[in-house]
């Protein structure tokens, strides 16, 4: 009941398309879910994050989708470019005190010219 | 200049040594984390603490140990009973539900 699945594990895209990535959890006391982008060698950075009382959060060109009844989370990228390249990782918390974060097993992110 | 500091980037032993990897803070997060990463894989944690003096085993807390004396130091012993010690270290901090990861350690045994 902790997992989160994560998919694809790898997406190649054209520039300037829309890479998908798509986050299911089963806990219900989950409230709490951020996306992660990491570089090859270096640590993973917060990306952008969202509670359940919304249906979508919008930074950049990244957005978030969230559907509560599915349990399913998942990250859009518009515009993409090359050098969103990268390792992405979605998680999950529950948001009493310092709850430790759910990851899901990252989905490798290509982007070509 | 804030932020989360693992020292030192490249770290090589040899085996049968023990390890200790550096990891300090100075968002003045209460809460500290380490995650053990293996190539092409997600994380796994390793210990956490969300108190001065006071930690929790993880997930793959076996041939590890920790302390937290200060709020800003939570250094990570990699023992010789870890059986596959190779891999990038990440050291993370929160306070709430924003965790935020430092550069990472990336540790080599032969």
């Amino acid at each position: 009941q902790q997992q989160v699945k994560q998919s694809p594990q790898s997406l190649i895209v054209q520039k300037g398309g829309i890479p998908i990535i798509n986050c299911a959890y089963e806990n219900t006391a989950f409230d709490y879910f951020p996306w992660y982008q990491q570089f090859p060698g270096k640590g993973p950075a917060l990306l952008i994050a969202i509670r359940p009382d919304v249906s979508e959060k919008k930074e950049g060109r990244f957005t978030i989708s969230f559907n509560k009844s599915a349990k399913q989370f998942s990250l859009h990228i518009m515009d993409s470019q090359p050098g969103d390249s990268a390792t992405y990782f979605c998680a999950a918390s529950g948001s009493f005190g310092n709850e430790k974060l759910t990851f899901g097993t990252g989905t490798r992110l290509t982007i070509i010219p | 200049d804030g932020g989360i500091t693992q020292s030192p980037k490249y770290l090589f032993r040899k085996e049968g040594q023990n390890v200790t990897l550096s990891c300090e803070q100075n968002l003045n997060h209460d809460a500290m984390y380490w995650y053990r990463q293996d190539p092409g894989q997600g994380l796994r944690l390793i210990y956490y603490s969300q108190i001065v003096n006071d930690f929790q085993k993880g997930d793959i807390a076996e041939g590890y140990s920790v302390s937290r004396e200060k709020k800003e130091s939570f250094p990570l012993t990699v023992t010789s009973a870890q059986k596959n010690p190779t891999a990038f270290y990440l050291c993370a901090s929160s306070m709430g539900s924003e965790q935020y990861f430092g550069p990472g350690t990336r540790l080599t045994v032969t």
